[in-house]
């Protein structure tokens, strides 16, 4: 059974710049996650989307946003980045909810200069 | 608010020193309790889930317990490819989301 995919890896981008990450759950699984890994911080918890619909937030600015499609794939926006985002976008995915056992992607690693 | 501390923050060990990891919690009404590896550069791999107070799991080397406020991951004769971050994260009760501790960075040297 394939693992969570994300895409791309390696992301350089510059202040004010917006980026889009990419997410493919593991077959079957309906509850996508996202979460920002920093050094400082750890890992916090972004966004979840189940059947398409924005099921739970983290405490993010609205810059922070997704979307997930009819076959569970997600995509994670963030627009007028900062210095500050720059960090390891993890995706997580279950079958049924954020609360399980969460199947998690290599993670994207995002540089803003 | 629900928090998870771990500690120590870091650890190193020699080949075959066994340890243990700390993991303590602040919940209301635990729902599940969740130990997993990360190595760098790669997302967190799922060990383990306890749910209730006295329950314990294994997996080669790492054994993890759960007691009412806190959760252990005993290394017994850790390995240098043991080494890695240990993260653990509690179920929040409301909000079906999990929330992550920051880790013990462990080193097992040769």
């Amino acid at each position: 059974k394939a693992g969570v995919t994300q895409t791309p890896r390696y992301l350089i981008k510059t202040r004010g710049q917006q980026v889009t990450l990419s997410c493919s759950p593991i077959s079957g699984h309906r509850s996508v996650s996202w979460y920002q890994q920093t050094p400082g911080q750890g890992l916090q918890f972004l966004f979840e989307y189940f059947s398409e619909t924005q099921r739970n937030k983290g405490n993010f600015p609205g810059r922070f946003s997704g979307r997930q499609f009819s076959n569970s794939r997600s995509e994670m926006n963030v627009s007028t980045l900062e210095l500050g985002d720059s960090a390891l976008y993890l995706c997580a995915s279950s079958f049924r909810s954020a609360g399980d056992e969460q199947f998690f992607g290599p993670g994207t690693r995002l540089t803003v200069l | 608010e629900d928090q998870v501390t771990q500690s120590p923050e870091a650890l190193r060990l020699q080949e075959g020193e066994s340890s243990s990891l700390n993991c303590s919690y602040t919940v209301s009404g635990l729902r599940g309790l969740f130990w997993y590896r990360q190595d760098p550069g790669k997302g967190p791999e799922f060990l383990f889930t306890l749910y209730s107070a006295g329950e314990e799991k294994e997996k080669e080397r790492l054994k993890a317990t759960l007691t009412k406020k806190e959760s252990f991951l005993h290394i017994t004769a850790p390995k240098p490819e043991d080494s890695a971050t240990y993260l653990c994260a509690v179920r929040n009760t409301g909000f079906q989301k999990l929330v992550f501790g920051t880790g013990t960075r462990l080193l097992v040297s040769p």
